[in-house]
């Protein structure tokens, strides 16, 4: 079945540093990828999406692109702020039903003033 | 902007229960979804529902679940009788169509079963 493989966390870095978390993952064909995030005692918010080979997702800064050829979504900024802090999560969409997706654990960032 | 919202944003109950968990898809969409997120682990997958019926549902969705789109506008997770290691947050989503990649989140209710 699909899985999500992501960077095992926390990570803790200080602001304005560059900020890398990976994901990989395994799937039938060509899904859809995403990255949420979910801020303390919040509920999930869709960062960036990237619907197929090499499409780049952004947003507020943060960039994924989408590598076929490595199976990889990883996430980017180049200088994270304290208001960064929070769970990330990379998941991929089931390609018959969109709306079922499958989510890595989270990644715990923490930014550091 | 269009969103998804569940109450209660935090319910507690007794072990053995019934509980019922309600959220409110977008009103254009069709496909609906739950998912569950038990503290400080992934967020998984339940079941997802489209036109009246459970299109597709996971191993951890057992008989003790069930699903309800009772009006036009609500959609209910129902727990018959609550266990301790229910206690999680639960997301409601929803997507226009079974191809929409994007599925909108509500904010999540906490269940906390003691």
């Amino acid at each position: 079945g699909d899985s999500v493989t992501q960077m095992e966390g926390p990570v803790t870095l200080s602001e304005e540093a560059f900020l890398t978390i990976n994901c990989t993952y395994t799937a039938t064909g060509y899904p859809s990828l995403f990255w949420y995030v979910q801020y303390p005692g919040e509920g999930l918010q869709l960062l960036l999406k990237a619907t197929k080979a090499d499409d780049k997702g952004s947003n507020k800064g943060f960039e994924a692109t989408y590598r076929k050829e490595t199976t990889s979504f990883h996430l980017e900024k180049g200088s994270v702020q304290v208001s960064d802090s929070a769970v990330y999560f990379c998941a991929l969409s089931d390609l018959t039903n969109a709306g079922k997706s499958t989510f890595g654990d989270g990644t715990t960032l923490t930014v550091k003033p | 902007e269009p969103e998804v919202t569940q109450t209660p944003s935090h319910q507690v109950t007794q072990m053995g229960q019934e509980v019922i968990l309600r959220c409110v898809p977008i009103s254009n969409h069709l496909y609906f979804y739950w998912y569950r997120q038990i503290l400080g682990q992934k967020v998984e997958f339940l079941v997802s529902f489209y036109n009246n019926e459970i299109s597709e549902k996971s191993e951890i969705f057992d008989d003790q679940f069930s699903v309800e789109r009772p009006d036009g506008s609500n959609f209910t997770l129902k727990i018959r009788s609550t266990k301790l290691e229910d206690s999680a947050m639960y997301f409601c989503a929803s997507t226009l169509n079974y191809r929409d990649t994007e599925a909108f989140f509500g904010q999540g209710t906490r269940l906390t079963v003691v």
